[in-house]
């Protein structure tokens, strides 16, 4: 069966800290994508990242980067220097190649508040 | 610039009401998504459809239906509101593929049922 599982519900930090947000998923697939988007409070999730299962390298998009480790089951999102406008609920999803429509399995969703 | 629109941000229906949520993209694209989100639980798939006048349901289905009769246009259905079905629904659509396609997301309908 396919699961997302984002074990952290809620993370507070104060600004300009490091923080890093787990996702750990299940599939029997050996060809799936992985996911991360971004709600803001205004409600509209907006896509940030997508990694097939082939390739493990680690992506960095400027204070964030990404650490996709297929031994471990683990899509990890970390945001570095984080800042007050990085508060927003962050989901990890899965896709797997053969399922009609591309469906996504969603986590649970992290709530990430910054502080000043 | 990619477009997901959904018809209400608010709405407010009493239990027993037909409620009709619209969502309509300019992306031209096959597949198309209904979800609900719940505070602790993710989204949750409802129903989607990957052509015109096809669907399949997702993995909360009860209460609902759908319909799409044009490509660009998907609407959700509760054919008579219950209280529990007061949440967020979020409509989605992406290209037609094996997986790989992200889905652009439209703002969100919250729904109350009264």
């Amino acid at each position: 069966a396919q699961k997302v599982t984002q074990a952290q519900t809620e993370i507070s930090v104060v600004e300009k800290e490091d923080v890093t947000l787990d996702c750990v998923y299940e599939t029997r697939d050996t060809t799936y994508y992985l996911f991360w988007y971004k709600q803001p409070p205004s409600g509209e999730l907006v896509f940030l990242i997508r990694r097939n299962s082939f390739d493990e390298q680690n992506e960095i998009s400027g204070r964030y980067s990404w650490n996709f480790q297929k031994s471990t089951s683990s899509f990890n999102f970390t945001i570095t220097a984080s800042q007050v406008v990085d508060s927003a609920v962050y989901f990890c999803a899965l896709s797997e190649i053969y399922n009609q429509g591309g469906k996504l399995i969603f986590g649970q969703g992290t709530e990430l508040s910054v502080k000043p | 610039d990619v477009k997901v629109t959904q018809s209400s941000r608010y709405l407010v229906k009493r239990t027993g009401e037909k409620v009709f949520l619209e969502c309509v993209q300019d992306m031209d694209h096959e597949n198309m998504f209904w979800y609900r989100q719940d505070p602790g639980l993710g989204l949750r798939l409802i129903y989607f459809s990957y052509d015109v006048k096809m669907k399949e349901k997702g993995d909360i289905p009860e209460g609902y239906s759908v319909s799409r009769e044009k490509k660009e246009r998907f609407s959700l259905i509760l054919e008579s509101a219950s209280t529990n079905q007061t949440s967020m629904y979020l409509c989605a659509s992406s290209l037609f593929g094996r997986g790989n396609n992200e889905q652009f997301f439209g703002p969100g309908t919250r729904l109350t049922v009264l």
